[in-house]
């Protein structure tokens, strides 16, 4: 079967760094991707990984290792701004995304 | 984004009534999805299509259908609303595929009461 778990919530300081985790089970593997939701807004995408490593973007970096079904969003000196759910979902084999439920970032000043 | 709008945006209906969601793209991508939202859960996929009259079940399709008839309307409906139906309702499109990410409307609330 097919599954995806991340932490339901986080907290951390402005200014600090954190990291977000997903672990993943699938039979088939076509990419990890995050999206940044605040509330009461649609998804917005973030990041994409397929191969593993380190995939790069400003304050924010995502990794990936397909064999250990697992992933990680990381985010740098943090701002009141990023205080919003991630969503870290995985593209199965037949194209299709499969959405872990969300973490819930809160920043405290 | 602003190449996705939904309709309408918000909605209270009673159980029993039909309801009808609108999706509308401008840029001519082929795969448009419907999913819900609720506390506690992932994003669930109901429908998609992958092309004008070309679509397939979801993972929770049970009690919805849809229809494509132009490239730009994935339309979305409740036959018979119930409140289990009560949710946010978000459509997404494919820019490109070569990565699949989705981009998605501002989406729906429907409260069926």
């Amino acid at each position: 079967g097919q599954n995806i778990d991340q932490p339901t919530e986080m907290t951390a300081t402005e200014g600090a760094i954190v990291q977000i985790n997903c672990t993943y089970q699938t039979s088939g593997f076509n990419g990890l991707f995050w999206y940044q939701q605040h509330a009461g807004e649609a998804p917005t995408f973030l990041s994409y990984n397929v191969l593993d490593g380190l995939e790069e973007k400003g304050r924010f970096s995502s990794f990936l290792s397909r064999s250990k079904g697992y992933s990680y969003l990381l985010l740098k000196e943090l701002q009141m701004k990023d205080s919003a759910s991630y969503l870290c979902a995985h593209m199965d084999s037949n194209y299709q995304l499969i959405w872990g439920a969300g973490t819930k970032l809160i920043i405290k000043p | 984004d602003a190449g996705i709008t939904q309709s309408p945006r918000h909605k209270v209906t009673e159980t029993g009534t039909p309801v009808t969601l609108r999706c509308h793209q401008t840029e001519n991508h082929r795969y448009m999805y419907w999913y819900r939202q609720d506390p506690g859960h992932g994003l669930r996929l109901i429908h998609y299509s992958y092309g004008v009259k070309d679509t397939d079940k979801g993972e929770v399709s049970d009690g919805y259908s849809v229809s494509r008839s132009k490239t730009e309307d994935f339309l979305l409906t409740l036959e018979s609303a119930t409140s289990s139906q009560t949710s946010v309702y978000f459509c997404a499109t494919v820019r490109t595929e070569i990565t699949y990410e989705q981009y998605f409307g501002p989406g729906t609330r429907l409260t069926v009461t």
